[in-house]
């Protein structure tokens, strides 16, 4: 398998429940990304791991907790969840962050929030 | 601050050729990347441009003037395929963070 793979492709879930997203790059990247994408909305940058390190957290609230076990998986965590947090969560991995690095990104997860 | 504008929505005729137009006002600036977004799919590498200039890729090709902060890219020969979000990201020198645009619906009509 090839790329950056993204569990679950959709998810619903109440405001006072437990979830994970998990994310698999199989490309040698040393860099790792959340970012969510809200319908009419530009991407946003929630974290960035660099060699399993957090470097970026991109005043994110604290219900989103992310967890980089190795270079190769990024989980976010997830609890008592708002319904604006309704979005698509994007995984993206890179190699370095070096400047001409591009981002790759998985297929997403598609959360709702009930 | 980032502040990154493209247009929300474009149409074109397959065989056409549409120039989707990014300006970008950025805190420093280490390199400038165009992605494809199909709907419910992840967006895909297109181009980075880092000097002014032109750089090609069969039928794309992206556009970079620093001076004036902006960019564009161009596609020919349209196909239906085409029909895509394309998104504009600038990537800044303190920390290398990548910014994204709103991105550019394009529907490309036969």
């Amino acid at each position: 398998e090839t790329g950056v793979t993204q569990t679950p492709r959709h998810l619903v879930m109440g405001m006072t429940n437990k979830k994970s997203l998990k994310c698999e790059q199989h490309l040698g990247h040393n860099a790792m990304y959340w970012y969510k994408q809200s319908a009419k909305k530009p991407l946003e940058l929630m974290f960035v791991y660099s060699l399993e390190e957090r470097v970026e957290n991109n005043s994110v609230p604290s219900r989103f907790s992310p967890e980089c076990p190795n270079s190769s998986h990024l989980f976010l965590h997830l609890h008592t969840l708002q319904p604006e947090d309704s979005a698509l969560y994007l995984c993206a991995s890179s190699q370095d962050r070096g400047y001409n690095s591009p981002l790759h990104f998985g297929n997403g997860t598609r959360l709702t929030v009930t | 601050g980032q502040n990154i504008d493209q247009p929300t929505e474009m149409t074109a005729t397959e065989g056409a050729i549409v120039q989707i137009n990014c300006t970008y006002q950025t805190s420093g600036f280490n390199g400038l990347f165009w992605y494809q977004q199909h709907a419910g799919e992840a967006p895909t590498f297109l181009s980075y441009n880092v000097l002014d200039g032109l750089e090609e890729k069969g039928r794309f090709s992206s556009f970079l003037s620093r001076s004036k902060g902006y960019s564009y890219l161009l596609l020919k020969e349209l196909q239906m395929k085409d029909s895509a979000s394309y998104l504009c990201a600038v990537r800044d020198n303190a920390g290398n963070m990548l910014t994204f645009g709103g991105g550019t619906r394009l529907m490309v009509k036969p």
